[in-house]
């Protein structure tokens, strides 16, 4: 089994539509977790980090379900400029164990 | 948060060359990191970039392969040497960010021929 597992995509939704990803991890340990965008042909930057709460940041919540070993990130009110791909990564402990997912890709259209 | 610079963005080289590549940062980092990103696939951790002392390399990573310099809080290069096609992929510089998320540099995008 992988350690993380995103489903690629590509997810291609209206504008305005509702859009939602998940994220498995195999690691239990796991401490830290945080969804990123890569923009093509750019590098990845972090979008937000994922509380044991759940976290909202504007159209933007991620949520962490650690029985089941996943997390969401749900995009409200898509927009064209959403269209990127959304990295998935969980670290147990420190910079050196951050592992990354190979991405979902989520393409917007007019 | 820190601005990352990497030179060069882009190369094309020849196999058994070698290529070395800079990473700057705007502010003086405890943490540097160099990462890559092979087509189609996740972003892979390649070592640790420690000032004053050898790199902490990943597992399938080797010195030799990939020599990597510190010489201070700013500054970091990565060598890919003795290129293959298989060494093509974008590397990338990062830095420790907030909590234990990292900033990424631009990129460097390498095509071995």
């Amino acid at each position: 089994r992988k350690e993380v597992e995103q489903d690629p995509g590509p997810f291609n939704v209206p504008e305005g539509a509702t859009v939602a990803f998940n994220c498995t991890y195999s690691n239990s340990a796991s401490q830290s977790f945080f969804w990123y965008r890569q923009d093509c042909r750019k590098e990845p930057k972090l979008l937000m980090s994922v509380y044991s709460s759940g976290n909202e940041d504007g159209r933007f919540t991620a949520q962490l379900n650690r029985a089941s070993q996943y997390i969401s990130l749900l995009i409200r009110d898509s927009k064209l400029s959403d269209s990127a791909t959304y990295l998935c990564v969980v670290s147990s402990s420190g910079y050196s164990t951050l592992t990354f997912g190979k991405g979902t890709m989520l393409l917007v259209s007019p | 948060s820190a601005v990352i610079s990497q030179k060069p963005s882009r190369d094309i080289c020849q196999r058994g060359t070698s290529l070395t590549i800079q990473c700057q940062v705007d502010s003086q980092v405890t943490m540097m990191f160099w990462y890559r990103q092979q087509p189609g696939q996740s972003l892979t951790l390649i070592a640790t970039a420690n000032q004053g002392s050898e790199a902490t390399y990943e597992s399938g990573f080797v010195i030799d392969k990939f020599p990597i310099s510190r010489p201070n809080l700013t500054f970091s290069t990565l060598t890919v040497s003795n290129m293959s096609p298989e060494d093509s992929s974008i590397y990338l510089c990062s830095v420790e960010g907030t909590g234990t998320s990292i900033i990424f540099g631009p990129g460097t995008r390498l095509t071995v021929l």
